[in-house]
């Protein structure tokens, strides 16, 4: 039972154009939601997070969005840049689980050409 | 800066074969994870620690143990390696409860089973 998912396997965008990538979730005690990159042979890393009581979280070019009446979350990335080429995850957690447990979902790889 | 770090970048073990991942962080964080990664199912969990010599099962157990006698050291073991175990192998931390959900990644094991 996949709690977290990210539909589109792969996005392709021009450099300069926006990236969208998108993440919905079932389990409605999830209150806290993060995005993560991950470039090949390195490990993930932190970009960006929101908490349930808000519905936006910006940091430079990234935007994250949370739709929580639709359970659905989205990242913008504003300029893309060939840089940005990475698989992008997101992740849910709840509070009362009580262990930092993360769920990510399937990832979605993204190529900015330049 | 925190620091996760894993014994070994690319391993390549025969079935049968007991194996074992170590993951040091030097944070003196409470919490650890291991996670692998398989295209198309995004990062799976596990185990998990809280504490020396505490454990969790996460949602994929099976064929699998962790051994935590120190803090800044969380070790996965592969009691008998099979071909289905072949994955991305990646290690994560965090300070405690509370502070926050960001994961600390480290930069991951590629683990062939042959």
């Amino acid at each position: 039972d996949q709690q977290v998912k990210q539909n589109s396997p792969s996005l392709s965008v021009q450099e300069g154009r926006i990236s969208i990538l998108n993440c919905d979730y079932t389990n409605s005690m999830f209150d806290y939601f993060l995005w993560y990159k991950k470039y090949p042979a390195e490990g993930p890393t932190f970009l960006i997070s929101i908490s349930s009581i808000k519905d936006k979280n910006e940091d430079g070019r990234f935007t994250v969005f949370l739709n929580k009446s639709a359970k659905h979350l989205s990242l913008h990335i504003v300029p893309s840049q060939p840089g940005d080429s990475a698989v992008y995850f997101c992740a849910a957690s709840h509070g009362s689980s009580n262990t930092g447990k993360l769920i990510f979902g399937q990832g979605t790889t993204l190529q900015v050409k330049p | 800066d925190v620091k996760v770090t894993q014994s070994s970048r690319y391993l390549v073990k025969r079935t049968g074969e007991k194996v074992f991942l170590e993951c040091v962080q030097d944070m003196d964080h409470e919490n650890m994870f291991w996670y692998r990664q398989d295209p198309g199912l995004g990062l799976r969990l596990i185990y998990f620690s809280y504490d020396v010599k505490m454990k969790e099962k996460g949602d994929i157990p099976e064929g699998y143990s962790v051994s935590r006698e120190k803090k800044e050291r969380f070790s996965l073991i592969l009691e008998s390696a099979s071909t289905n175990q072949t994955s991305m192998y990646l290690c994560a931390s965090i300070p405690h409860l509370g502070s926050s959900y960001e994961q600390y990644f480290g930069p991951g094991t590629r683990l062939t089973v042959t």
